[in-house]
């Protein structure tokens, strides 16, 4: 049961455009999502997050929009630039879990065509 | 100011071998452990996760098994290895309590191969 989706596998864009990474989840209890990057052969960092008492977060070029009734959230980063080529990892948890087990996504590859 | 380690980095194993993935995490203490596998065109599959010294829960049944001997030392062992064992393992940790507010903070990650 699949319960954070990224359907996209990948996805090119034109270095100054504009990226958008998609997500979806299915379980309601989810309340917090986090994006990760990850480049070859090392382990994925921290890039931004969102609660569920907001609809957008954003930090510099990478803006974060949920859409609860939808289960639907999405990374935008704005401009793209040849370094942001990665995989991206969409997580999510349920805020009240003392586990701290995040769920992510199947990841989507981006790149960024100079 | 924190830091984690996992080891080896990369390895090649043949089946029915025995597997030992060892991670530390440093400068900070009771961490939540975690061990992730990032299989060939898969996502980040949660395996393992520990709040706790002896306190293991298994997410998934598989052919591996994880302890923690110590406040900061996360181990992932497998007495047999399996082909469908390959895969990127990550080991991550995060500041346990107070709800989930924070990332997970992840290890450089360690390449299994199994032949």
């Amino acid at each position: 049961d699949q319960q954070v989706k990224q359907n996209s596998p990948s996805l090119s864009v034109q270095e100054g455009r504009i990226s958008i990474l998609n997500c979806d989840y299915t379980n309601s209890m989810f309340d917090y999502f986090l994006w990760y990057k990850k480049y070859p052969a090392e382990g994925p960092t921290f890039l931004i997050s969102i609660s569920s008492i907001k609809d957008k977060n954003e930090d510099g070029r990478f803006t974060v929009f949920l859409n609860k009734s939808a289960k639907h959230l999405s990374l935008h980063i704005v401009p793209s630039q040849p370094g942001d080529s990665a995989v991206y990892f969409c997580a999510a948890i349920a805020g009240t879990s003392n586990t701290g087990k995040l769920i992510f996504g199947q990841g989507t590859t981006l790149q960024v065509k100079p | 100011s924190q830091t984690i380690h996992q080891w080896p980095a990369t390895l090649v194993q043949p089946v029915g071998s025995p597997l030992s993935l060892e991670c530390t995490v440093e400068g900070t203490s009771n961490p939540n452990l975690y061990w992730y596998r990032q299989a060939a065109g898969r996502g980040l599959q949660l395996l393992f996760y520990s709040v706790g010294i002896g306190q293991i829960s298994s997410e998934v049944p598989q052919n591996l098994s994880a302890s923690r001997p110590q406040d900061r030392q996360f181990i992932l062992s497998s007495k047999k290895l399996l082909l469908s064992d390959s895969g990127f393992y990550l080991c991550a940790w995060r500041i346990p309590g107070q709800g989930f507010t924070g990332e997970l903070f992840f290890g450089e990650g360690s390449r299994l191969t199994v032949l």
